[in-house]
């Protein structure tokens, strides 16, 4: 069955540090990625989305995240993480058969 | 900016009881989506539909779970009975349409069974 990992289940890092938080797949073949957030009392949202192209995608709030094939990896990434950043970060793969299957979720916090 | 409803956003309940959660998805969404929430996990589908035909149920545990969205609009996914084991966040989320298309997830509906 395909499955996605996330390494980190918590990470805290103080202000202004830089971020990337892994994100791994069992898949081999054709897949969309995902990165959604879910800020404290928030509802899930869409962070950044690959399906084709550039292998590095940017998306909202500064937050990138690189495709690397070879390495079945979508890892996320900010270079200087703010208070506001805090938040719950699930990977997500689409693969054939339109089923979105979800990593187990990061916690960020960050210190003021 | 449209969003996804669900109701009750808090549910307890004793285990054998029935339960009920319901979801009313975007204007003119064509898709709509159940997801089961473990604390400390990632969400898991448990059924897609299609307008108000199932694409996916194969995670929904068709023994206690039925889900319906009889007029291809909102849907309420049922458990009857609960058990301990069904305490999660039951989330619901709709696209335009499946496959790539964003999906967009409302408040969830926080079960309890105790």
């Amino acid at each position: 069955a395909q499955s996605v990992s996330q390494h980190n289940h918590h990470v805290i890092l103080s202000e202004a540090a830089s971020l990337e938080l892994g994100c791994n797949y069992s898949y081999g073949g054709t897949v969309n990625l995902f990165w959604y957030v879910q800020y404290p009392g928030q509802h899930l949202q869409l962070l950044l989305k690959y399906f084709s192209g550039d292998p590095l995608v940017k998306g909202i709030k500064g937050f990138e995240a690189e495709f690397i094939k070879s390495k079945f990896s979508f890892n996320l990434r900010k270079p200087s993480v703010q208070w506001s950043d805090t938040a719950e970060y699930f990977c997500a793969v689409l693969y054939a058969g339109n089923m979105l299957t979800f990593g187990g979720g990061t916690r960020l916090m960050v210190k003021p | 900016e449209a969003e996804v409803a669900q109701s009750p956003r808090y549910k307890i309940t004793e285990k054998s009881q029935a339960v009920a959660f319901w979801c009313d998805p975007i204007s003119g969404h064509a898709t709509l989506y159940w997801y089961r929430q473990i604390l400390g996990q990632g969400p898991e589908l448990l059924v897609q539909f299609q307008d108000e035909s199932v694409v996916d149920d194969s995670q929904l545990p068709k023994d206690r779970f039925s889900a319906e969205r009889l007029k291809g609009v909102d849907s309420t996914l049922k458990i009857q009975p609960a058990e301990l084991g069904d305490s999660a966040m039951y989330l619901c989320a709709s696209s335009f349409r499946g496959g790539t298309y964003e999906q967009y997830f409302g408040p969830g509906t926080r079960l309890t069974v105790t």
